[in-house]
């Protein structure tokens, strides 16, 4: 079957940085993709990885290794509005979006 | 910013009742998804399409229907509702499958009493 694995929560400090990690098992690759989702809100894309490496978004990067099947988003400079789901999604061979139940990242001052 | 509506937000319904859930873009895009979505879960793919006529069933079977009329317009009908369809109903767009950027609406907060 095809999974997608992130943390249910993490807690971080104003101020600090946080990775929140990603690990994928799909059929076929596509491409991965981060979105953040506020309580009650709908997702808003983040970023978007298909080769190898990492890209970075001002306080947001994001990095993939496509041969471990891993991805991690890295916040730096954390704000409180930076609490939010953060989800992970991986597109596979049929071009369909593989979603993670998302992390939960608090932040406290 | 991205140009998707829902509605209607929020909808108490009893339990057999037909509901149409209503998702509108103004972004001329051809890809349309309709997805669920419980708290603290995944997005689950319910229906979508490709293009005008064009609609596929998600790995999802919600008992629900759907229409592309029109390239703007792309209703989620539920026959007969059921406590079991509680659950929040996001729809979303893309201008292009292959990059995989979504615009999401705010979704429909159903509750099936």
């Amino acid at each position: 079957g095809q999974n997608i694995d992130q943390p249910t929560e993490m807690t971080a400090t104003e101020g600090a940085i946080v990775q929140i990690n990603c690990t994928y098992q799909t059929s076929g690759f596509n491409g991965l993709f981060w979105y953040q989702q506020h309580a009650g809100e709908a997702p808003t894309f983040l970023s978007y990885n298909v080769l190898d490496g990492l890209e970075e978004k001002g306080r947001f990067s994001s990095f993939l290794s496509r041969s471990k099947g891993y991805s991690y988003l890295l916040l730096k400079e954390l704000q409180m509005k930076d609490s939010a789901s953060y989800l992970c999604a991986v597109m596979d061979s049929n071009y369909q979006l593989i979603w993670g139940a998302g992390t939960k990242l608090i932040i406290k001052p | 910013e991205a140009d998707i509506y829902q509605t209607p937000r929020y909808l108490v319904i009893g339990t057999g009742k037909k509901i149409t859930l209503e998702c509108s873009q103004t972004m001329g895009h051809d890809k349309m998804y309709w997805y669920q979505q419980d708290p603290g879960m995944e997005l689950h793919l319910i229906h979508y399409s490709y293009g005008v006529n064009s609609t596929e069933k998600g790995d999802l079977s919600s008992e629900s229907t759907v229409s592309r009329i029109r390239t703007e317009h792309f209703p989620l009908t539920l026959e007969s509702a059921r406590p079991s369809h509680t659950s929040q109903y996001l729809c979303a767009s893309s201008e292009d499958r292959d990059t995989g950027e979504l615009f999401f609406g705010e979704g429909s907060r159903l509750t099936v009493l």
